[in-house]
């Protein structure tokens, strides 16, 4: 098993271009979730997903959108790229069927630059 | 507003000593507790997870857990310069609003001297 799969790596953009993180996973979890970590901060959730079809946002979610049509994938969408949002994205699923209290596998993140 | 905190550091112990972490959480009502180890550049990884009051041991990791004083703790025995990374604390605050909802602290920067 891959476990969490996100692309790209690293990227660069331009202020105002948009561009779609990709995120996938092949453990058949049904919660993700999309997490930014700025420079000695801790995580902070943008949106996460309990099942395909259904997304909700966390605490930081302006400037992004998510879309979850498989079990398998959630990507997230930067519409205008903005300074503010240069960060390191992770993803992360986890699997419950009583409730989000079971622990949360990553991916290995996507380094973000907006200049 | 839901908040956790941890002391940032960082904290420095010689190799063999034991490493106290603490984590303290804003609402009683909190369910689930976890701690994550991040190494710079790389992704959090989970060490150990605890949802009942008292302590939790796996290896040289032991989670403590104090609903009534809302703080959990990790100590690591033994601690050896491999264990030098970041340590994060999540909590799942449950309730309606935010029951699918993580919350971490900034971390706290743990560096084992040999």
């Amino acid at each position: 098993n891959a476990g969490v799969t996100q692309t790209p790596k690293f990227r660069i953009l331009k202020i105002g271009q948009s561009m779609t993180l990709q995120c996938a996973q092949d453990m058949n979890h049904n919660y993700m979730y999309w997490y930014r970590q700025d420079p000695g901060m801790g995580l902070k959730l943008i949106y996460y997903s309990v099942g395909a079809g259904i997304t909700d946002k966390g605490e930081v979610p302006n400037g992004y959108n998510v879309s979850r049509s498989t079990t398998e994938d959630f990507p997230l969408r930067l519409e205008l790229a903005a300074p503010s949002q240069t960060s390191v994205y992770f993803c992360a699923s986890s699997y419950t069927q009583r409730g989000p209290n079971q622990p949360q596998h990553f991916g290995d993140g996507t380094r973000l630059s907006i200049l | 507003q839901k908040e956790v905190e941890q002391n940032s550091g960082p904290l420095s112990v010689p190799e063999g000593a034991i490493a106290s972490l603490n984590c303290t959480y804003s609402d009683r009502g909190s369910q689930s507790f976890f701690w994550y180890r991040q190494y710079s550049g790389k992704s959090p990884e989970l060490i150990m997870f605890i949802y009942s009051n008292g302590d939790k041991e796996d290896g040289r990791f032991t989670a403590q857990l104090n609903k009534a004083s809302q703080y959990v703790s990790l100590l690591i025995r033994d601690s050896q310069p491999s264990d030098s990374a970041t340590y994060l604390c999540a909590v799942n605050f449950g309730g309606r609003s935010t029951g699918n909802q993580f919350y971490f602290g900034t971390g706290t920067s743990l560096t084992v001297i040999p």
